[in-house]
């Protein structure tokens, strides 16, 4: 039980097009799902906490207006890195929360790597 | 403030040998305890936690950490590790009513 999963799992794509990442709980429901951005050889970077049917909140200095997230069912968020510059290569990992733990652990996604040329 | 220390950012050790990779956090409030494992390329897996109870907590893969809450640590131990073993650790503390800070990982390579 509790798998995530990430579409695509690789993107390549042109500087100034936008694109879409989607991160789905396939055996359970989660009102909350984390978009983290990973660097190479370093940590973790939280990005913003997507919450279902509400706003995402994002962590200081990641910009609202470039990464569009939207949490529109229990099952489904989405990540999209809009106007894309090469800046914007990364891993980005999204994981999520089941919603009848109430320790609060989350399941990860595998992860989308993202080339912008 | 809460933060995670991952004392090591490399551990290189030989096929069957034992191994610790240690965690520090500091918190002010009660915390929820994670570790993780990333293989090349994939996302996060969950190895074990610790959320109350007994302190020794046994996970997935022979790993086991003990939770010690006067030393503020997490220490991640196996017995014997493998060769598959060789992969990013990461520590992560969840603070109630908070979120999940990640420590900044230690690779752990395995040598046969």
């Amino acid at each position: 039980g509790a798998v995530v999963s990430q579409h695509p799992s690789r993107v390549i794509c042109k500087s100034g097009t936008s694109v879409k990442i989607e991160c789905r709980s396939l055996d359970f429901q989660a009102t909350t799902m984390f978009w983290y951005r990973q660097f190479p050889k370093k940590s973790l970077m939280l990005m913003a906490t997507s919450n279902e049917g509400s706003k995402a909140t994002y962590e200081q200095g990641v910009e609202k207006d470039k990464f569009l997230i939207n949490h529109a069912s229990l099952t489904l968020s989405t990540l999209t890195v809009t106007s894309a510059h090469p800046e914007d290569s990364s891993f980005y990992i999204c994981s999520a929360r089941d919603r009848r733990e109430y320790q609060e652990t989350q399941y990860f996604g595998p992860g989308t790597r993202l080339l912008v040329l | 403030a809460q933060s995670v220390t991952q004392l090591d950012s490399q551990v290189p050790v030989f096929e069957e040998a034992p191994v610790e990779l240690r965690c520090n956090y500091s918190s002010s409030v009660s915390v929820y305890l994670f570790w993780y494992v990333q293989y090349p390329n994939q996302g996060l897996q969950l190895l074990l936690k610790y959320l109350s109870g007994s302190t020794l907590v046994k996970g997935i893969n022979g790993f086991e950490a003990e939770f010690n809450k006067s030393q503020t640590s997490f220490h991640l131990r196996k017995p014997s590790v493998h060769i598959s073993d060789t992969a990013e650790y990461f520590c992560a503390v969840k603070p109630r009513n908070n979120d999940m800070r990640f420590g900044a990982g230690t690779r752990l390579t395995v040598k046969p």
